[in-house]
């Protein structure tokens, strides 16, 4: 298996326009995590999915973010406007099982927003 | 609020030097713990993980961890680092009581001095 992919490794935007960030978890994983990055914050969990089902979004910082997962295969993480302060690394990870799983986790999606 | 706590934000070592990274975590329960690392520029790997039985665990590359259920810790030791080992390390708890999220410390950036 590749890992988790992600996709776009880096990513430049301007203020107010809408980024996407996407990400393809391990096949046969079934559980899902966002995760932002900043010297900081450090680590945070933005959203946690279960079968495809988010469970816990209380970390989204606002209602700028979104973050869906249509299929097994598939989630993405939606920031509409963007604003400079969500510059960061974005991650994707992804296990199987309930929690007593490693996490694997993606390259990471560098963002900048000027 | 249940938290990870990782006490020492930047370590700075001599190679040989012996390494011991502090986590606490606050979350009742059946926990799973772990500790990833991060190599500059790279996405975090897991280093090592608890999940019962023996609470002293062994990881890769000569890291292990104390698992001490009285003090709700799980320290990173190493004897002896090595330049190869300067990296950000983090602690994460999954936490059944609070629905198998994966919830990380905030990081420690360990450098060692050749």
């Amino acid at each position: 298996d590749a890992g988790v992919i992600q996709s776009p490794r880096h990513e430049v935007t301007e203020m107010g326009q809408e980024v996407t960030l996407r990400c393809k978890p391990i096949s046969g994983h079934n559980s899902l995590f966002w995760y932002r990055q900043t010297m900081m914050r450090g680590l945070e969990l933005l959203i946690y999915f279960n079968n495809n089902v988010p469970i816990d979004d209380s970390g989204m910082p606002e209602d700028r973010f979104s973050a869906k997962m249509p299929n097994a295969s598939f989630s993405t993480l939606k920031i509409q406007p963007s604003e400079p302060r969500d510059s960061a690394v974005y991650f994707c990870a992804s296990r199987w099982g309930q929690g007593d799983t490693e996490a694997f986790f993606g390259q990471g999606t560098r963002l900048t927003v000027v | 609020a249940q938290s990870v706590s990782q006490h020492n934000h930047h370590v700075i070592l001599s190679e040989a030097a012996s390494l011991e990274l502090g986590c606490n975590y606050s979350y009742g329960g059946t926990v799973n713990l772990f500790w990833y690392v991060q190599y500059p520029g790279q996405h975090l790997q897991l280093l090592l993980k608890y999940f019962s039985g023996d609470p002293l665990v062994k990881g890769i590359k000569g890291f292990e961890a104390e698992f001490i259920k009285s003090k709700f810790s799980f320290n990173l030791r190493k004897p002896s680092v090595q330049w190869s080992d300067t990296a950000e390390y983090f602690c994460a708890v999954n936490s059944y009581n609070a629905g198998n999220m994966l919830t990380f410390g905030g990081g420690t950036r360990l450098m060692v001095k050749p």
